[in-house]
């Protein structure tokens, strides 16, 4: 079985600051890993993923993740946010060629952009 | 573009009440899921259906069925309302396990039991 833990359920930044969002998973296979964004009343849309390959991963609106196998991570980090960056952001696993394919998301990381 | 639509986009049950949620996709993709969202548990996967016919229980399965009579739609009833069930719903659909990529999310359904 997967699971996953956001360590922090709500982090203030300032605006222009860096910010990183913080992901571990657990699993005894093989996973892929996503991270998706919630704005507010909104559905969710997905910011980037690791599926193979090189272990940083960019995405959309300037954020990007590193994949660290070792110590089971996928920290979501920005160089410097927006206000529009206030959403809620949501890291997911799956698992690698099984037919019991489930998404798993962590409890979600609440990003609140201070002016 | 219609991608993953759910309806309704919100609804009033009275405690004991049934309703059927229905989850359409247009992006002909295998599989299908059902998640709630609740303030501070994140998204938690009710039932899920690796292709037409098939279902399978989440985490969270009880007090819901599903069905997937058609590859499109994929439908979630509450049998008998209760108020632990007031929650936003979430459909997402995936294309199937020989393009492993992303789940792509409907915009969700606001229900609430009284």
């Amino acid at each position: 079985a997967q699971s996953v833990t956001q360590l922090d359920s709500q982090v203030p930044v300032f605006e222009e600051a860096p910010v990183e969002l913080r992901c571990n998973y657990s699993s005894s296979v093989s996973v892929y890993l996503f991270w998706y964004v919630q704005y507010p009343n909104q559905g969710l849309q997905l910011l980037l993923k690791y599926l193979s390959g090189s272990t940083l991963v960019k995405g959309i609106n300037g954020f990007e993740a590193e994949f660290n196998k070792s110590q089971t991570s996928f920290h979501l980090r920005k160089p410097s946010v927006h206000i529009s960056d206030t959403a809620e952001y949501f890291c997911a696993v799956s698992p690698l060629g099984n037919r019991d394919d489930k998404i798993i998301f962590g409890k979600g990381t609440r990003l609140h952009i201070l002016p | 573009n219609a991608g993953v639509t759910q309806t309704p986009k919100f609804r009033v049950l009275k405690t004991g009440q049934s309703m059927t949620l229905l989850c359409a996709q247009d992006m002909n993709h295998e599989y299908m899921y059902w998640y709630r969202q609740d303030p501070g548990m994140g998204l938690r996967l009710i039932h899920y259906s690796v292709g037409e016919g098939t279902t399978a229980k989440g985490e969270v399965p009880d007090g819901y069925n599903v069905s997937r009579l058609k590859k499109q739609n994929f439908l979630l009833g509450l049998e008998s309302a209760a108020p632990s069930q007031t929650s936003v719903y979430f459909c997402a659909s995936r294309p199937g396990q020989e393009r492993y990529t992303e789940a792509f999310f409907g915009q969700g359904t606001r229900l609430t039991v009284v």
